[in-house]
């Protein structure tokens, strides 16, 4: 079955760039999305179709996807933005999240 | 607004049943395709069941397949996860979340805040 592998976590100061790798067997091949965590809440979508940001994300979520890899950045990371953050594929008539990765801002 | 509210978690005995129901609103339910998503206490997301708007495509995850049964009644704009056989593997937080796609890629642009099934003795 199909995997993908996210860093358990990522520390960022505030202000700073935090950036979330994805890695998948041919990812870039698919279409990749970002789902955001925070304690005792539901998932929130907040990037699709590899890069784009659905209404009322704030423009400082981007995200790409190429080659084996998709990658979720964070610029100019605020203390509201930590929390656990889960990519995501479709392959072969099954959703994969990826392992979730715990984002912290020091 | 979309609202996805599910309910029928609780406690149940390793081998029991338990039904789950998600009631939609805010959205035309019959034209929309619905999953079950679920995370285990303090570990990731993992996809239950998917169904097409029209019941005519089902989807499980290997990990579930022969004992969950997904369902929908439109008319009521309704989903529900038939849960037989449970496991204590299966306690988890289950969301209710509703699909779409573009191109070949799929995603979950809204969930529920989640019903609780614990299986334990």
């Amino acid at each position: 079955s199909y995997e993908l592998t996210q860093p358990p976590s990522v520390s960022v100061s505030p202000g700073q760039t935090a950036s979330i790798t994805c890695s998948g067997d041919k990812l870039g091949d698919k279409y990749a999305c970002w789902y955001q965590q925070k304690p005792g809440q539901s998932p929130v979508l907040v990037i699709y179709q590899d890069s784009k940001r659905p209404s009322g994300i704030p423009e400082r979520f981007s995200g790409s996807n190429s080659g084996n890899t998709a990658t979720l950045t964070i610029s100019g990371t605020q203390a509201m933005d930590e929390a656990d953050y889960y990519c995501q594929a479709w392959d072969s008539s099954a959703y994969v999240f990826g392992t979730g990765t715990k984002v912290t801002v020091l | 607004e979309v609202q996805l509210v599910e309910s029928g978690g609780g406690l149940v005995q390793p081998g029991g049943s338990l039904r789950l129901s998600c009631a939609a609103s805010g959205f035309t339910f019959s034209s929309y395709s619905m999953n079950w998503v679920r995370q285990a206490p303090g570990k990731g997301l993992e996809w239950v069941s998917y169904i097409s708007s029209s019941s005519s495509t089902i989807y499980y995850a290997d990990s579930v397949k022969g004992r969950f049964t997904i369902s929908r009644d439109n008319a009521k704009n309704s989903l529900y996860l038939q849960m037989n056989s449970l496991r204590a593997e299966d306690t988890a937080v289950y969301y209710c979340a509703r699909d779409s796609y573009y191109g070949s890629g799929r995603y979950f642009d809204y969930w529920g805040q989640g019903t609780l099934v614990t299986v334990s003795s």
